[in-house]
């Protein structure tokens, strides 16, 4: 069975700084990886996928992520993050054409 | 493109009444949509697989007279809540799957209360 893992619940940063949102997965098989965020009361918005090629991936906003097939993580990267980066953050996974399973999501938090 | 639209936002209802949310997909079809429910400052859980024109697929621990799904276009899932009691007062969330890409785009989301 697939899990999503994220390390962090909660990380504040100050504006302009860099900063790692931390996902890692367990699967016994291939599988795509997504980060999506979400802003207060609203739904999700695809940040970025992992489906097959490059190993990193860039995605809107700025950000990028990792795909490390040994490691299983995917973690998501900003080098400089602004206020309106403050949202939660949800890693997920599926295999193919199955149900997403999402991370516990972690709270990023900027501050001037 | 790829835009998904949730009806209502917002439902406030009476204990017992049953609630009708809509799930539609704007600009592409969508053979799969999901319903999803998310607790305040929970994660995403997935309540049911909507495929068009079949019986809906439940997660385990959901019920399916409670929470009834309708997949009955390409670009239109409903999900009603039968018989809602406070308990049943939660952000309900659709996506829709963009065909072979396995890409879930999501709607905006319900806020449900039941009082």
């Amino acid at each position: 069975a697939q899990s999503v893992t994220q390390l962090d619940s909660q990380v504040p940063v100050f504006e302009e700084a860099p900063v790692e949102l931390r996902c890692n997965y367990s699967s016994s098989v291939s599988v795509y990886l997504f980060w999506y965020v979400q802003y207060p009361n609203q739904g999700l918005q695809l940040l970025l996928k992992y489906l097959s090629g490059s190993t990193l991936v860039k995605g809107i906003n700025g950000f990028e992520a990792e795909f490390n097939k040994s490691q299983t993580s995917f973690h998501l990267r900003k080098p400089s993050v602004h206020i309106s980066d403050t949202a939660e953050y949800f890693c997920a996974v599926s295999e193919g054409a199955q149900k997403l399973v999402f991370g516990q999501g972690t709270r990023l938090t900027i501050n001037p | 493109g790829a835009v998904v639209s949730q009806h209502p936002s917002r439902v406030i209802c009476k204990s017992g009444t049953s609630v009708k949310i809509e799930c539609r997909s704007l600009d592409f079809q969508a053979t799969t949509m999901f319903w999803y429910r998310q607790f305040p400052k929970q994660s995403l859980m997935l309540m049911a697989t909507s495929n068009e024109g079949s019986k809906a697929t439940y997660e385990q621990g959901v019920e399916k007279d409670k929470f009834l799904i309708n997949h009955a276009s390409l670009t239109l899932s409903t999900l009603t809540v039968t018989s809602a009691h406070p308990e049943d007062s939660s952000f309900y969330i659709c996506s829709a799957q963009l065909g072979l890409e396995e890409t879930q785009y999501f709607g905006p989301g319900t806020r449900l209360l039941v009082l």
